[in-house]
């Protein structure tokens, strides 16, 4: 599986953007992009995912690179709730033997201030 | 929708004792997957299923196992408990795989002394 890099943590303060980024080298032509995070004490829950092209939902952004070996996920103004871990993932498709299985790294621990 | 329901929340187990941890989807979903997230760490795929009847080792199956008779629940067992067992466990389906969202139940965190 092609693997990812993020830095182990990041701090921001509420009420600011926050931009997390992730180097996917290895990538694949056929890899999504998939960005989870965990809230202390809970399970991980989806945030955005792409492809090739930039990628906006009510949660985030995400930015990716022309030749998609990194990314970017960006919360425009973060809050206290935004306080989590963050995972960046390439998903895999099925086929093969991956059945779509996500693979964790240790991810980026995002601290927000008040 | 429920979404990924797990039970029990908390439990703690004694060496060499069994146990099956219960995860239940309303989604539909034929994809599922049982992970273990271990202190300060990301999580690793136990066992997954592509659907009823059809299971498969993940990184790391050594002293669990799993059953898949229905598309709605895909039980984990735990034979022999061991202390590295000790560990949270997340419950995960999804629709199909490449594009779509995977959702996680709340875990399950089980101690074994």
């Amino acid at each position: 599986d092609a693997k990812t890099t993020q830095p182990n943590s990041m701090e921001s303060n509420e009420e600011e953007p926050v931009h997390l980024p992730c180097n996917h080298s290895t990538i694949s032509g056929t890899d999504y992009i998939h960005w989870y995070r965990q809230l202390p004490s809970q399970g991980p829950e989806y945030v955005i995912h792409g492809l090739t092209s930039n990628v906006n939902n009510r949660m985030a952004s995400l930015a990716i690179a022309e030749d998609r070996k990194s990314s970017t996920l960006i919360l425009h103004r973060a809050t206290l709730r935004d306080a989590a871990v963050y995972y960046c993932i390439l998903g895999t498709n099925a086929g093969g033997t991956s059945y779509g299985k996500l693979t964790f790294g240790q991810g980026t621990i995002l601290t927000v201030h008040p | 929708n429920a979404g990924v329901t797990q039970t029990p929340k908390f439990r703690i187990l004694k060496i060499g004792q069994s146990m099956t941890l219960q995860c239940t989807q309303d989604m539909n979903h034929n994809y599922m997957y049982w992970y273990r997230q271990d202190p300060g760490m990301g999580l690793k795929l136990i066992y997954y299923s592509v659907g009823a009847g059809i299971t498969d080792k993940g990184e790391v199956p050594n002293g669990y196992n799993v059953s898949r008779s229905t598309t709605e629940d895909f039980p984990l067992r735990l034979e022999l408990a061991a202390p590295s067992q000790t560990s949270v466990y997340f419950c995960a389906s999804r629709l199909r795989v490449g594009a779509d969202t995977q959702y996680f139940g709340p875990g399950t965190r089980l101690t074994v002394l």
